[in-house]
């Protein structure tokens, strides 16, 4: 699995956009790059996932950089229900969803 | 149904108990995981199931003892725990694993957070 960095933290405001980065330089073709966020003590919930193209859902939008080392989730209007954890993680053939640290993502009133 | 339920929701048991952690999903998902979550900590693979067999143990004690009698049902077995062993117990599945999956995402459930004692 390719290795994913993440800021440990972020904060935002609430109503403005929430930009969250994540670096997987060394990814591979056949990755794809997927975002799940975990609110206090519970599991994860899936956001949203893509290979090269920018991707939208009802969630968020992910812009994923054109040479794909890099990639940023945005939560357009950032509400204090998207307190969570964030974690990008890279996935390709065969591979499972390995979790790193992520970014502590506080919004503030 | 995009549901993945967890029984129960908490539980405590003594290190000489035996227990039994119940994870299922009526998706027809044929990959069913185990993850265990510390405090302040991601969730870290322990167990992964695919077409009801193991195909990953991520080297995990024998003390933990996952089986998964049909598509839909995952368990995991807990027998002689240290209080180490406390924590949040995550089930997901995935439609499946391997090559053809990769474009599908894992649902989780809500966990079971265990306490040795």
């Amino acid at each position: 699995d390719a290795k994913t960095t993440q800021p440990p933290s972020m904060d935002c405001a609430e109503g403005r956009a929430a930009n969250l980065p994540c670096n997987h330089s060394t990814i591979s073709g056949n990755e794809y790059v997927y975002w799940y966020r975990q609110i206090h003590s519970q599991g994860p919930q899936y956001i949203i996932h893509g290979l090269k193209n920018n991707e939208t859902n009802e969630m968020a939008s992910l812009i994923i950089t054109e040479d794909r080392k890099s990639s940023t989730l945005i939560l357009p209007h950032a509400t204090l229900r998207d307190t969570a954890v964030y974690y990008c993680i890279a996935v390709g053939f065969g591979q499972n969803f390995v979790f790193g640290p992520g970014t502590r993502l506080s919004v503030l009133p | 149904d995009t549901e993945v339920t967890q029984t129960p929701k908490h539980l405590v048991m003594g290190m000489t108990n035996k227990k039994s952690l119940k994870c299922e999903q009526h998706m027809g998902h044929r990959a069913m995981y185990w993850y265990k979550q510390k405090a302040k900590k991601p969730p870290e693979l322990m167990f992964v199931y695919s077409y009801e067999k193991l195909s990953i143990n991520e080297s995990v004690p024998s003390r933990f003892s996952p089986e998964c009698p049909n598509s839909s049902l995952l368990n995991l077995h807990l027998h002689a725990l240290q209080p180490e062993d406390s924590a949040l117990y995550l089930c997901a599945s995935r439609i499946g694993q391997g090559a053809s999956f990769r474009n599908t995402e894992a649902f989780f459930g809500q966990g079971t957070r265990l306490t040795v004692v």
